[in-house]
């Protein structure tokens, strides 16, 4: 399996500033993705992180709000810019570890955002 | 729209006792996932059982799987108090993941 780590584990922000959330994976993935649960609920996909190219927004996501890096393959930015309070959530990396169509996906320790 | 859907919201047991989580979905699936959340921290990732697979173990985790039905369960035996955390069953592939709204479960000292 893969050990995914996180930083900053947790920040207050003010509104109107942008945060840049760093995972590391210990071992090359092809494939990372960026989630988003916001309190009390589930899990929400932002986008695909993809090693050389622009990242893969889900519906609803964009670019511009959500900008994610991947130099590499085992390092993915995600920034959440002009911050409002309804982007207080939880934030976190995930890594999908295998070579079939069953592969496991692995997740890291998250990043909990609160604005104010 | 959402493809896992768990039940009970919530599940309040006693240390000892078995708890049982069960999760339905709508579409055809390859393989499904559980999760175990603790306080609002990372996931956990407990096992995957493949489409044509109908149970599996993993220590005192048990996982079924009814492709005809549509649905999943997810047994804990023996529970401790430090079982105590949110469980999400979890569809798709590809990292493209669609998640239940989750089960709380309380396990009294």
């Amino acid at each position: 399996s893969a050990v995914i780590s996180q930083k900053p584990s947790r920040d207050i922000c003010q509104r109107g500033t942008s945060l840049t959330i760093q995972c590391q994976v210990d071992s090359q993935v092809t494939m990372m993705f960026w989630y988003r649960q916001q309190p009390g609920q589930s899990l929400t996909l932002i986008a695909t992180a993809n090693q050389g190219s622009e990242a893969t927004y889900e519906s609803g996501f964009v670019i511009d709000k959500f900008p994610i890096s991947r130099p590499n393959l085992t390092f993915s930015t995600l920034t959440v810019s002009n911050m409002s309070p309804e982007d207080s959530s939880i934030y976190l990396c995930s890594v999908e570890w295998g070579l079939s169509s069953y592969n496991e996906q692995f997740f890291g320790p998250g990043t909990r955002l609160t604005v104010l | 729209s959402q493809q896992g859907e768990e039940d009970p919201q919530a599940l309040s047991i006693q240390e000892g006792e078995n708890a049982t989580m069960n999760c339905s979905y709508k579409t055809s699936i390859n393989n499904l996932q559980w999760y175990r959340q603790n306080s609002g921290r990372g996931l956990v990732h407990l096992i995957l059982i493949r489409s044509n697979e109908r149970e599996k173990h993993s220590g005192r985790l048990r996982v079924t799987l009814d492709t005809s039905k549509k649905s999943s369960s997810l047994l804990i035996t023996a529970s401790r108090a430090a079982d105590t955390a949110s469980y999400f069953c979890a569809t798709g592939g590809r990292g493209k993941l669609t998640f239940g709204k989750g089960i709380t479960l309380s396990v009294r000292p």
